[in-house]
């Protein structure tokens, strides 16, 4: 079975300076997507950001790209120039893209704290 | 506001009775997701459905959960004889097609006493 780890719960970071998430994952399978979802404090889930394993080039999306090392399954988030709108909880998830399931799997989050 | 509503955002109850969230996604998805989320944790996957056909339910799933969209629109999720260890919160997420970006909703916070 697959599973996301982050072995982060916490982090912070100073306002306008860069940071990264962790997320590891465990799969035996060639094919997936792999996702990186915002929570904010009581506020609605949104994607941040996605990456399709097939695709070697990092997925980047303005202030925030990714690094996708596929061999060592880790799929790190760095969010750039921070802004106090950043802090929120961060979720790394995965979905398989071959196995017929639409099922996707989040990690347990990393709280992250910007710092004014 | 991502477009997804669900009703009602809390919730508390005295174990043993039942309870009903209903989610109303974006009008074109076909594709409806419920979650529970505990403190502390991410989103765990309970079910899934495309159009009106539930296509996939978790095996931690129990039988005192269901989970119906009838016509392919809203959705309901229906926790029978509640348990104080159902106290979570109850996520909704929609999506259209291939695309993999899913919508959530805010959720609704079940509390059992």
């Amino acid at each position: 079975a697959q599973t996301v780890t982050q072995s982060q719960p916490e982090m912070s970071v100073q306002e306008a300076e860069t940071v990264t998430l962790s997320c590891t994952y465990d799969t035996s399978e060639s094919d997936y997507y792999l996702f990186w979802y915002k929570q904010p404090p009581s506020r609605q889930m949104i994607l941040v950001i996605r990456q399709e394993a097939y695709k070697q080039q990092n997925a980047t999306e303005n202030r925030f790209s990714v690094n996708f090392q596929k061999a060592a399954k880790s799929f790190s988030l760095k969010i750039s120039d921070s802004q106090l709108g950043d802090a929120a909880m961060y979720f790394c998830a995965y979905r398989s893209a071959t196995s017929g399931t639409y099922k996707y799997i989040f990690g347990t989050g990393t709280r992250l704290k910007v710092l004014a | 506001d991502t477009g997804v509503s669900q009703d009602p955002r809390h919730k508390i109850t005295k174990r043993g009775q039942n309870v009903t969230f209903r989610c109303d996604p974006i009008s074109e998805h076909n594709r409806l997701y419920w979650y529970r989320q505990t403190l502390g944790q991410g989103p765990e996957f309970l079910t899934y459905f495309q159009n009106e056909a539930q296509l996939e339910k978790s095996r931690l799933l129990s039988d005192r959960f269901s989970a119906e969209r009838p016509k392919g629109s809203f959705s309901t999720l229906e926790i029978q004889r509640t348990e104080q260890g159902d106290s979570a919160m109850y996520l909704c997420a929609s999506q259209w097609g291939s695309g993999e970006t899913q919508y959530f909703g805010p959720g609704t916070r079940l509390l059992v006493l």
